[in-house]
């Protein structure tokens, strides 16, 4: 069964700093993984999709990449701004396209 | 723009009431989807529905309806019957080739008190 975890939970830094949001999977037989974001009381964005034969997207200051075989994906946002303050989203899709949401990594980013 | 929609924003009801949710796109997507996000929790998918007139229940469709009669519109219907309606409900679409590939409504607020 295809589970999706998301570390940290919470994530505060000053502005300015590179980072790194991780997100686990445990079934390698993924069909792609995507990135999305959520600002509070609002809908979810999409941020990045990785399709199973990629190994990374980027998209601005945004960098996400795949590993299967570690069963790992990285969402890396450079030089981050208080406008990236939110919460994260990490989903998965299996062969028979199901998704499976990860809780979500909340970013603050203080000016 | 195209988009999908969701109305009202916030919604509050008394506890036994019936309240339905609206959804709306105009994306030319065949399929559309209701998700309830709730704290500590990932989404959770209630149903979906891939064409017109068929829907297929989600992972918790206890206690929801839904209706597709028209390829735009995705109506949810929380009944008396979910025990625990209060959550965020986030409503998605997408064309059939890439059901993985969803786009999002910003969301409903339902407080049942």
């Amino acid at each position: 069964k295809q589970e999706v975890t998301q570390i940290p939970a919470a994530l505060s830094v000053p502005e300015g700093e590179n980072l790194v949001l991780n997100c686990s999977f445990t079934d390698s037989a993924i069909y792609n993984l995507q990135w999305f974001r959520q600002d509070p009381g609002k809908g979810l964005t999409s941020l990045l999709l990785i399709q199973s034969s990629q190994r990374e997207q980027t998209s601005g200051r945004l960098n996400a990449s795949l590993d299967k075989s570690s069963g790992r994906s990285t969402l890396y946002i450079a030089a981050s701004q208080p406008g990236d303050s939110a919460t994260y989203l990490c989903v998965g899709a299996g062969n028979n396209r199901k998704l499976i949401w990860g809780l979500g990594t909340s970013l603050a980013v203080n000016p | 723009d195209g988009g999908i929609t969701q109305s009202p924003k916030y919604l509050f009801r008394k506890e036994g009431q019936n309240v339905t949710l609206s959804c709306e796109q105009n994306l030319n997507h065949d399929a559309m989807y209701w998700y309830r996000q709730d704290p500590g929790q990932g989404l959770r998918l209630i149903y979906y529905s891939q064409i017109v007139n068929d829907f297929q229940k989600g992972d918790i469709a206890e206690g929801y309806s839904v209706s597709r009669e028209k390829k735009e519109s995705f109506p949810l219907t929380v009944t008396s019957a979910q025990k625990n309606p209060t959550a965020f409900y986030l409503c998605a679409s997408s064309s059939t080739r890439k059901a993985h590939e969803q786009y999002f409504g910003p969301g409903t607020r339902l407080t049942v008190t």
